[in-house]
């Protein structure tokens, strides 16, 4: 089972920054929050992770609390293409390689509006 | 950069037929992992490969059976196909595990199969 909780769904106007808030108050020390979306029925595409300090990269920010219960992501400047399921995953270490798996819970749609 | 390559990309089959998708790993990636997506639903996990061996296993169909070969690319074949087999099939690839499970997992375009 998916061990975080995201809205169903969010509206953001064009050009303003997105907030898309996740739970996982079950996290373990070790595994890592990842988020992923998915466009139109293509393949999960990584946007950012983090352990326990905030990230950011070319395509979002990611904000974790002290406590790690929960983590939100930033789209700093919302465009019509960033219309899309968004997934928060926390990282399950599993296999007996410790490969990792992904567990994909409900996610939340984001509708960016012009 | 190169991505994870799937194909084929669509695939149409009967049912209980049987059917054989690929996928082509990120170059030293060596852990594969494989989804399944049906209409309207999240993706689940199926299976994962480290280094040519099932480190992993999900709600795999016993029907279904896959493997990753010594250049690290894998196959997934499912047997006697059903109607409910009709879904998205993706692959996913990342680096290996002592490399840091805070590697991402980078998906393909996947592989639209429909059963009639």
């Amino acid at each position: 089972d998916a061990k975080t909780t995201q809205p169903p769904s969010m509206d953001c106007a064009e050009g303003r920054a997105a907030n898309l808030p996740c739970n996982h108050s079950t996290i373990s020390g070790n595994e890592y929050v990842y988020w992923y979306r998915q466009i139109h029925s293509q393949g999960p595409q990584y946007i950012i992770h983090g352990l326990k300090n905030n990230e950011t990269n070319e395509m979002a920010s990611l904000i974790i609390t002290e406590d790690r219960k929960s983590s939100t992501l930033i789209l700093p400047h919302a465009t019509l293409r960033d219309t899309a399921v968004y997934y928060c995953i926390v990282r399950v270490l599993s296999g007996s390689s410790n490969t990792g798996k992904l567990i994909f819970g409900q996610g939340t749609t984001l509708q960016v509006k012009p | 950069a190169a991505g994870v390559i799937q194909s084929p990309r669509h695939l149409i089959k009967e049912k209980r037929e049987t059917a054989t998708l690929k996928c082509y790993p990120i170059p030293r990636h060596d852990t594969v992992y494989w989804y399944q997506q049906g209409p309207g639903q999240d993706p689940q996990f199926l299976i994962s490969f480290y280094e040519k061996m099932q480190s992993d296993k999900g709600s795999i169909p016993d029907r279904f059976s896959a493997q990753q070969f010594s250049d690290y690319h894998s196959e997934l074949n499912m047997s006697s196909l059903e109607l409910g087999d009709s879904a998205l099939y993706f692959c996913a690839s990342s680096p290996e595990p002592h490399e840091g499970w805070g590697s991402p997992l980078h998906f393909g375009n996947g592989t639209r199969l429909t059963v009639t």
